[in-house]
């Protein structure tokens, strides 16, 4: 299948600092690509939909000053998350989907950034 | 939104037959049912879809009810490496599957047991 990757695949900050999560899309385009949250022992909650050449649009309860979202080029989107606190480490994974006819035509993820804030 | 529902885990044996069951009595006529599953410590991956007809691939089968309030998710002979949180999402069929916002449930956990 197509592939997905994020860098980093972990990282430990102190609080306070920001971090920046990138999630590319390495083998096709993605105009779309989608920005999930997961907590420990629980589902994947969507965050935001970030759009290529426009503004990402968040879901409620997300704070957009909060994580930003940037999707520059049709196959990088980042992630970043603005003075982190230890209610912030999560585990983010990022979905782009592809129209590309040699790959289904579903959502393939990334496989997830740990964030661990101090 | 039609939801699903899931039993929270379930065990099998190592090298038998496993049958995921997910409910969606809710189902419109235009949902299609896919299903993920997302390996410990990773990203969800695509499993299998259907809209009124069984399918099979090369990783599963899917059966779906006649009345489409239900279906299963068949691992045929299940390895250690299926062990992992499957998850049942409606999706609906007006929609490019990929670009669709997925909403995911609590899943099954599955494990294998040597």
């Amino acid at each position: 299948g197509a592939v997905v990757s994020q860098h980093p695949s972990w990282v430990i900050c102190k609080s306070g600092t920001s971090v920046k999560i990138e999630c590319r899309s390495l083998d096709f385009q993605a105009t779309t690509m989608f920005w999930y949250r997961q907590f420990p022992k629980q589902s994947l909650m969507l965050m935001a939909t970030s759009n290529e050449g426009s503004k990402a649009t968040y879901e409620q309860g997300v704070e957009k000053d909060k994580f930003l979202i940037n999707h520059a080029s049709l196959t990088l989107s980042t992630l970043t998350v603005t003075s982190a606190h230890p209610e912030d480490s999560s585990f983010y994974i990022c979905s782009a989907p592809t129209l590309a006819p040699t790959y289904q035509e579903t959502q393939y993820f990334g496989p997830g950034t740990r964030l661990l804030v101090l | 939104d039609a939801k699903t529902t899931q039993p929270n885990s379930m065990e099998s044996n190592e090298e038998e037959p496993v049958h995921l069951p997910c409910n969606h009595s809710t189902i419109s006529g235009t949902d299609y049912i896919h299903w993920y599953r997302q390996l410990p410590s990773q990203g969800p991956e695509y499993v299998i879809h259907g809209l009124t007809s069984n399918v099979n691939n090369r990783m599963a089968s899917l059966a779906i009810a006649e009345d489409r309030k239900s279906s299963t998710l068949i691992l045929h002979r299940a390895t250690l490496r299926d062990a992992a949180v499957y998850y049942c999402i409606l999706i609906p069929s007006i929609s490019n599957f990929g670009n669709e916002k997925l909403t995911f449930g609590t899943g099954t956990r599955l494990t294998i047991i040597p």
